[in-house]
């Protein structure tokens, strides 16, 4: 079945500065969505990318899907600590097929 | 900002005992479904539910998992005979539509079998 990995798994950075988290996936993706998990809160959705080697903004929030669609990034510029959490990649695999395939996750934590 | 909730928040539970846990998505979604984090790991999807029947579920939701609409409302996950490695964290999630739909998550259901 569909694979999503995530590299790193854990990540610790001094406030301020830049972390990037990585997904791959096992099979060629649809869609790929970024969640950010708190610690001890649920799933939070970020964004959503469709398009071969789509960029999307979100203020210090930087996402790229892979032109290939089977990869993706998240990269945060200038930590804060509201950033701390795990950042999970979810994958769908056909448009109008709801299941999602959660990748590993990256924990980032950072050192104030 | 409407919102998915979730009851109970914890559930502790004998081994082989039946656990129904409850959910009321968001009112105008049509799209319903249930996920599971054992502590510490990823989010796994169970199953997905529209126009009262299940239109996805993975390995997971076997024969001991089931679902159902009771009322216009609420979305319950039943698991007839729990095991101890039902432990985990159910999130129920709900969409407006299918396809490239943000899913909004509730802030689920600890469950503990012991």
């Amino acid at each position: 079945g569909q694979q999503v990995m995530q590299i790193p798994q854990y990540q610790h950075v001094q406030e301020g500065e830049d972390f990037t988290t990585y997904c791959n996936s096992s099979t060629t993706l649809s869609n790929i969505q970024w969640y950010k998990q708190r610690p001890g809160g649920h799933p939070v959705f970020l964004i959503q990318l469709v398009k071969s080697g789509e960029v999307k903004k979100q203020k210090r929030l930087t996402f790229q899907f892979g032109e290939a669609k089977k990869n993706s990034s998240l990269h945060i510029t200038a930590t804060q600590t509201t950033d701390v959490g795990t950042y999970f990649c979810a994958g769908g695999p056909n448009f109008g097929n709801e299941k999602l395939t959660f990748g590993t996750g990256t924990r980032l934590t950072i050192i104030p | 900002e409407p919102e998915v909730t979730q009851t109970p928040s914890h559930q502790v539970t004998q081994m082989g005992q039946e656990v129904i846990l409850r959910c009321v998505p968001i009112s105008n979604h049509l799209y319903f479904y249930w996920y599971r984090q054992i502590l510490g790991q990823k989010v796994e999807f169970l199953v997905s539910f529209y126009n009262n029947e299940i239109s996805e579920k993975s390995e997971i939701f076997d024969d001991q998992f089931s679902v159902e609409r009771p009322d216009g409302s609420n979305f319950t996950l039943k698991i007839r005979s729990t095991k101890l490695e039902d432990s985990a964290m159910y999130f129920c999630a709900s969409s407006e539509l299918a396809g490239f739909q943000t899913q909004y998550f509730g802030p689920g259901t600890r469950l503990l079998v012991l």
